[in-house]
């Protein structure tokens, strides 16, 4: 069994500039979702796809924006970038919409805003 | 914003011992799950209580749930020095909408002394 995998695992960016981060779903899952997490901070839900529609949002702004592909993998886009931005961002597969269903994490790429 | 608190958010104990750990929410849920989290990783899940569960143990682990105060705690028995993490609390609320993710909160750093 594969487990949740991200990419890259560190990435520095500038200010205004744009960023794709990747993911790769446990096999079998059929969901996504990512979730930021600042430092010393617990993770906030950014959004959840779900057979490759966007089915739930947190209180993120427009710049951020996802997809997920038909082999369920995902990427999450950020536009725009803030100093604020900068974070660990999580990944999470699960399996089904249920809600009910433990997320599996990749071990998230950190962004660093400069 | 961040509906779980955990508390304490610092705690150090020595092997061998007990650890609780709380958490308070503020509205209805479906369900609370517990995350451990090692330094800079991903959240690894380890237990699901149900908001018609009261207790639930998993090996070393014991969580309780209370709605009527709205709090949950979860015990780690016979602490280890691996067991040395931070441990999240989520909670994912029953608006029956789409998904709303799961909410965290900020989470207890647990050292466990050797």
């Amino acid at each position: 069994e594969t487990g949740v995998t991200q990419s890259p695992t560190h990435l520095i960016k500038t200010r205004g500039q744009q960023v794709t981060l990747r993911c790769s779903s446990q096999s079998g899952h059929n969901t996504v979702s990512w979730y930021q997490q600042a430092l010393g901070q617990g993770p906030q839900f950014i959004f959840q796809y779900y057979r490759e529609e966007e089915n739930g949002r947190g209180n993120f702004p427009p710049r951020f924006s996802g997809l997920q592909f038909p082999n369920y993998s995902s990427e999450l886009n950020v536009n725009a970038l803030e100093l604020d931005d900068s974070a660990l961002y999580l990944c999470a597969s699960s399996s089904g919409r249920d809600r009910s269903s433990p997320l599996h994490f990749g071990n998230g790429t950190r962004l660093t805003v400069t | 914003s961040q509906q779980g608190e955990e508390d304490p958010q610092a705690l150090s104990i020595q092997e061998g011992e007990n650890a609780t750990m709380n958490c308070s929410y503020k509205t209805s849920i479906n369900n609370l799950q517990w995350y451990r989290q090692n330094s800079g990783r991903g959240l690894v899940h380890l237990i699901l209580i149900r908001s018609n569960e009261r207790e639930k143990h998993s090996g070393r682990l014991r969580v309780t749930l209370d709605t009527s105060k709205k709090s949950s705690s979860l015990l780690i028995t016979a602490s280890r020095a691996a067991d040395t993490a931070s441990y999240f609390c989520a909670t994912e609320g029953n608006s029956g909408g789409g998904a709303d993710g799961l909410t965290f909160g900020k989470g207890t750093h647990l050292i466990i002394q050797p």
